[in-house]
């Protein structure tokens, strides 16, 4: 099977401007998370999506929004781009059900995309 | 809320030793996932095990294997033989049963393997 699959790969933007980030999980795969990447942070969850349904958030502004399609690939979307938003998006896919619970709940990650805000 | 604490920012192993990465967590739940993930440089982020917490025996995958001491809240990585191919930063992470993605992260351990 192909792995999760992240584009684009490398952004640059600079302030003010939004952005589109794209994910194609594993096929069968339902669940999708994202989380954003930083030197200063580390790696924090922004949102999780199943079913074309928001089923988890974190804390994160609300110019941090996400969808889902019916095919299981998701965007994620950042308006008004500010400079703390330079980061690595990841991207991961679970085969989802079962409430989220459940041993086959392992994510597995893309290889992200890296995005620099000018 | 749930922390993950790795206390060893960095690492250092000679090539064939054996070395342990520690991770320690918080959390007033009784049933939750316990994972280790691999990220090489510039590369992308693997899992390289998992531990359910309501299982006592601890997970193995070939030369890797966890000490899992849910009382003590500790969940170290052991690497044995180790590889070039090893080196990486290695993060700890923990999801609660039921919590629908939300794996919370350790900062990260960096492994060097030197030859």
């Amino acid at each position: 099977k192909a792995g999760v699959t992240q584009t684009p790969r490398y952004l640059i933007k600079t302030r003010g401007q939004q952005v589109t980030l794209s994910c194609s999980p594993i096929s069968g795969h339902r669940s999708v998370s994202w989380y954003q990447q930083t030197p200063g942070q580390g790696l924090q969850f922004l949102f999780e999506y199943f079913s074309e349904t928001q089923r988890n958030k974190g804390n994160f502004p609300g110019r941090f929004s996400g969808r889902q399609f019916s095919n299981s690939r998701s965007e994620m979307n950042v308006s008004t781009l500010e400079l703390g938003d330079s980061a690595l998006y990841l991207c991961a896919s679970s085969p989802g059900g079962s409430g989220g619970a459940g041993p086959t709940e392992t994510q597995y990650f893309g290889p992200g995309t890296r995005l620099l805000v000018l | 809320a749930q922390t993950v604490t790795q206390s060893q920012p960095e690492m250092s192993v000679q090539e064939a030793e054996t070395v342990t990465l520690s991770c320690t967590y918080d959390t007033s739940e009784s049933d939750y996932y316990l994972f280790w993930y691999k990220q090489p440089p510039s590369r992308q982020m693997i899992l390289v095990i998992r531990q359910e917490a309501y299982k006592q025996q601890n997970a193995t995958e070939n030369r890797f294997s966890v000490n899992f001491q849910k009382a003590a809240k500790s969940f170290s990585l052991k690497i044995s033989d180790s590889q070039l191919g090893d080196a990486a930063m290695y993060f700890c992470a923990y999801r609660r049963r039921g919590s629908q993605g939300n794996l919370i992260f350790g900062k990260g351990t960096k492994l060097s393997v030197k030859p």
